[in-house]
């Protein structure tokens, strides 16, 4: 099993609609990174968190570090979004590898 | 700031051909990492560095060497080009070992 699973692997939405982008983990971690990629495109991080909760105009990202999971949701969908999510945990300490997720491709439809 | 380039962005390799891919950083981090990124698998570590003159290995290091002589470059190089390095590769840096990460636009390889 690997140590980040993300869910759904694939989603297609139509422009508008609310998204979610689910992150599970199965080690402690220190923080917690959701990443973006535009297909043929580069990597822009997101929101890095360790708590709570992080709002970045439509983008919002929770964590809940006792059920060892985390969400990323887009409110009022665009087309524009569509890219594959990449979550990647940070296990802390002395650890300076990130253990990434396989990724969510969101296809956006107008 | 021209943030993290990475060059070239496509190359072509023959079998047992070496190569380095560039990385460069102008944002003074102290942070840069190399990742592998293939087909149905998530991105892989191959090697990162926590400052000028230290390096580590990541989870996939095998035929790959990196150093860093200066705070602003990590190359990697390919010693003997293999099939299986067929791959996009990314380099990423962060101000701070545990910081937010900024990655170049990647490198796509092809070995033959």
């Amino acid at each position: 099993k690997n140590e980040v699973e993300q869910s759904p692997q694939n989603l297609t939405a139509q422009e508008g609609e609310f998204i979610t982008i689910n992150c599970s983990y199965s080690v402690g971690i220190s923080a917690l990174h959701w990443l973006q990629q535009h297909p043929g495109g580069g990597i822009v991080s997101l929101f890095m968190l360790s708590s709570g909760k992080k709002k970045h105009g439509r983008l919002i990202a929770t964590i809940n570090i006792q059920e060892k999971h985390s969400s990323l949701h887009i409110t009022a969908s665009h087309p524009r979004d569509s890219a594959v999510y990449i979550c990647a945990v940070d296990r802390g300490g002395s650890n300076y590898k990130l253990t990434f997720g396989k990724g969510t491709l969101l296809t956006v439809n107008p | 700031n021209a943030g993290v380039t990475q060059t070239p962005k496509f190359q072509v390799l023959k079998t047992g051909q070496s190569m380095t891919l560039q990385c460069a950083q102008d944002m003074n981090h102290e942070y840069m990492s190399w990742y592998r990124q293939d087909p149905g698998m998530g991105l892989r570590l191959i090697h990162y560095s926590v400052g000028a003159g230290i390096t580590d290995q990541g989870e996939v290091p095998n035929g790959y060497n990196v150093s860093r002589s200066t705070t602003e470059d990590f190359p990697l190089r390919l010693l003997s080009a293999a099939p299986s390095q067929t791959s996009v590769y990314f380099c990423a840096s962060s101000y701070r070992v545990k910081g937010e990460l900024f990655f170049g636009e990647g490198s796509r390889l092809t070995v033959l």
